[in-house]
């Protein structure tokens, strides 16, 4: 079975530019999670998709912002990029909006790097 | 605010030296603790969820528990291949996310 898949694995940008994440959950889990995660620290959460709506924003920019299809995969878009948004970018999607039910399966996550 | 504080920050171990990491929080309303593994430029991987004070899980050389202030990972006769970081987080109440602790390093010396 195919895990949680994230895109691109590695991606370098410029102060200013955009980007755009991807990540295709375990076939039949809903519900799709967006973390940040600098080194040396734990995941912080930014956002949380259950059945195409918005059900959860961390404390982070209108710079992030998130969406999720049909096919309950999601893109995660930054804006306006600073250095600080260097970072792991991980994805984790679970079957159900409630976590304290279900697990959470995490991706490999996306390295953003911008200079 | 909720909090989630794991200490120690680092731990080196040698081979077959048994040790605990723990993990103490200040929240509302806990709903689940869990602790997941986390490899060098890889994802976190679940280990254990605990929903209440007394509540034990084990897995291989792992074993979890919870008290209403604190968790622990045991790790009994750890292996060179048990270095990773441990990573404790928390689900609060009123929130469908998850707080992380900034995790231990940890190190088995063959």
């Amino acid at each position: 079975d195919a895990g949680v898949t994230q895109s691109p694995t590695h991606l370098i940008k410029t102060r200013g530019q955009h980007v755009t994440l991807r990540c295709s959950p375990i076939s039949g889990h809903k519900s799709v999670s967006w973390y940040q995660q600098v080194l040396g620290q734990g995941p912080q959460f930014i956002f949380q998709y259950y059945e195409k709506e918005e059900r959860g924003r961390g404390n982070f920019p209108d710079r992030f912002s998130a969406r999720q299809f049909p096919n309950y995969s999601s893109e995660l878009n930054v804006n306006a990029l600073l250095l600080g948004d260097s970072a792991l970018y991980l994805c984790a999607s679970s079957i159900g909006q409630r976590l304290y039910n279900y697990g959470y399966t995490f991706g490999s996550g996306t390295r953003l790097t911008v200079v | 605010e909720d909090q989630v504080t794991q200490s120690p920050e680092a731990l080196r171990l040698q081979e077959g030296e048994s040790s605990s990491l723990n993990c103490s929080y200040t929240v509302s309303g806990l709903r689940g603790l869990f602790w997941y593994r986390q490899d060098p430029g890889k994802g976190p991987e679940f280990l254990f969820t605990l929903y209440s004070a007394g509540e034990e899980k084990e897995k291989e050389r792992l074993k979890a528990t919870l008290t209403k202030k604190e968790s622990f990972l045991h790790i009994t006769a750890p292996k060179p291949e048990d270095s990773a970081t441990y990573l404790c987080a928390v689900k609060v109440d009123r929130d469908d996310k998850i707080i992380f602790g900034k995790g231990t390093r940890l190190h088995i010396l063959p």
